[in-house]
């Protein structure tokens, strides 16, 4: 079946522009994750979304990042007054519950660069 | 929250050798440990996983062992193939609050099987 898929693959943005990510996860996933990649370094959590529950968004590093999720469908990142600072590779998992020990299926990812 | 520290951040090692990447976590509570190998460009996909009430687990040539007590946990390769060239991410979850299990990841370790 289709996995999870990301658009766009690449985004270049200029400095204070918003930005928008797309992530369409599995269907029937109730949980999905989104991640930040900085070159070089590990997934840094950004937000969880678990069926019609409030969103975990502990990991947000500002306001000028939010997301969405309608029901238990598609997902958008939204990053206003980008910094040079927020060029990475933001990547979308799901999975079939939020429950621990379940399996994260990742998309391949935006790659963000903020110029 | 939860840390994960991973190391080493580079391996090399000659075709048909053992590698071993090692991983330590700060949150006695986490539960599952999966491990992500990245290639180049690609997105995560998981290799193995274990839970904290194993501790030992092997699929073919990869094997993975926790230590609940001294909370560490490590991956290792057996005749290591230049296709195991990748970045490999341990992780560990852990609850953090409101019905959201989190995954937070290593830095990465760079493996290069040279032929």
């Amino acid at each position: 079946g289709a996995g999870v898929s990301q658009s766009p693959s690449n985004k270049v943005t200029e400095k204070g522009k918003d930005v928008e990510l797309r992530c369409d996860p599995i269907s029937g996933h109730t949980a999905l994750y989104w991640y930040r990649q900085r070159l070089g370094q590990g997934l840094e959590f950004l937000i969880y979304f678990q069926g019609n529950s409030a969103p975990d968004k502990s990991g947000l590093p500002s306001d000028r990042f939010s997301a969405e999720r309608t029901g238990e469908s598609v997902s958008t990142l939204t990053i206003q007054r980008t910094q040079q600072e927020d060029s990475a590779v933001y990547l979308c998992a799901s999975s079939p519950t939020g429950t621990s020990g379940t399996e994260q299926y990742f998309g391949p990812g935006t790659r963000l660069t903020v110029t | 929250g939860e840390n994960v520290e991973q190391h080493p951040s580079t391996l090399s090692v000659q075709e048909g050798d053992s590698a071993v990447i090692k991983c330590t976590y700060s949150d006695s509570a986490s539960n599952y440990f999966p491990w992500y190998k990245q290639e180049l460009g690609k997105r995560p996909q998981l290799i193995i996983d274990i839970r904290s009430n194993v501790g030992e687990k092997k699929d073919q040539r990869i094997a993975v062992t926790l230590n609940k007590t001294a909370k560490h946990f490590s991956l290792h390769i057996t005749e290591t193939q230049p296709e195991d060239s990748a970045v490999y991410f341990c992780a560990a979850t852990g609850y953090s609050g409101a019905g959201s299990y989190q995954l937070t990841f290593g830095k990465g370790t760079k493996l290069s099987v040279i032929p």
